[in-house]
């Protein structure tokens, strides 16, 4: 079965810094990836989804992450991080029915 | 924009209820989901059903789940006699299809057994 692994359970950074947080999967053909965003007593958002073609895939929020096959990897980016990014992040990848969910990051930011 | 609806969007009952958790899924979306998330913990798969039948099952969607679309509009999660362990955040999903379809995510409902 799939499987995804975020090796950073809390991030700090400065309001205006650029940020990466780290998804690994575990899927042994082609995987559909996504990055959910969930802030505090919010439902899950969507943040972008990665299915085909161009490895890097841009969301919304100024949010992009990018598709390593070679890494097992889908990092999510931003170049430059909001207050109103502070949230806890969840990389997911699914295969038919069964979305599987990273334990997500924590990501908070300071002033 | 269309959006999941749940209600409650808190419930609190004793250990051995029977609780029922509603869902509006996106009025053309086919595929229909249950997530669970424990305080501090991951989102889990629950359920995913299609066609007024359920189409896969995690482990933790023992028998004392049930899930059901009676209508036209709502889905539903039953509990049967909840325990203390079942505390946790439930969310629905719908999706128009599988695989490439997005699935998008419900409020949730935050379950608290006492």
């Amino acid at each position: 079965a799939q499987s995804v692994t975020q090796p950073d359970i809390h991030i700090t950074v400065s309001e205006g810094a650029s940020l990466e947080l780290r998804c690994n999967y575990s899927y042994g053909a082609t995987p559909y990836l996504f990055w959910y965003v969930q802030s505090p007593g919010q439902g899950l958002q969507l943040l972008l989804k990665y299915f085909s073609g161009d490895t890097l895939v841009q969301g919304i929020k100024g949010f992009e992450a990018e598709f390593k096959r070679s890494q097992s990897s889908f990092n999510l980016r931003k170049p430059s991080v909001h207050w109103s990014d502070a949230a806890e992040y969840f990389c997911a990848v699914a295969a038919g029915n069964d979305m599987r969910f990273g334990a997500g990051t924590r990501l908070t930011v300071k002033p | 924009e269309p959006e999941v609806t749940q209600t409650p969007s808190h419930q609190v009952t004793q250990m051995g209820q029977e609780v029922i958790l509603r869902c509006v899924p996106i009025s053309n979306h086919l595929y229909f989901y249950w997530y669970r998330q424990i305080l501090g913990q991951k989102v889990e798969f629950l359920v995913s059903f299609y066609n007024n039948e359920i189409s896969e099952k995690s482990e933790i969607f023992d028998d004392q789940f049930s899930v059901e679309r009676p209508d036209g509009s709502n889905f539903t999660l039953k509990i049967r006699s909840t325990k203390l362990e079942d505390s946790a955040m439930y969310f629905c999903a719908s999706s128009e299809g599988l695989d490439t379809d997005t699935q998008y995510f419900g409020p949730g409902t935050r379950l608290t057994v006492l």
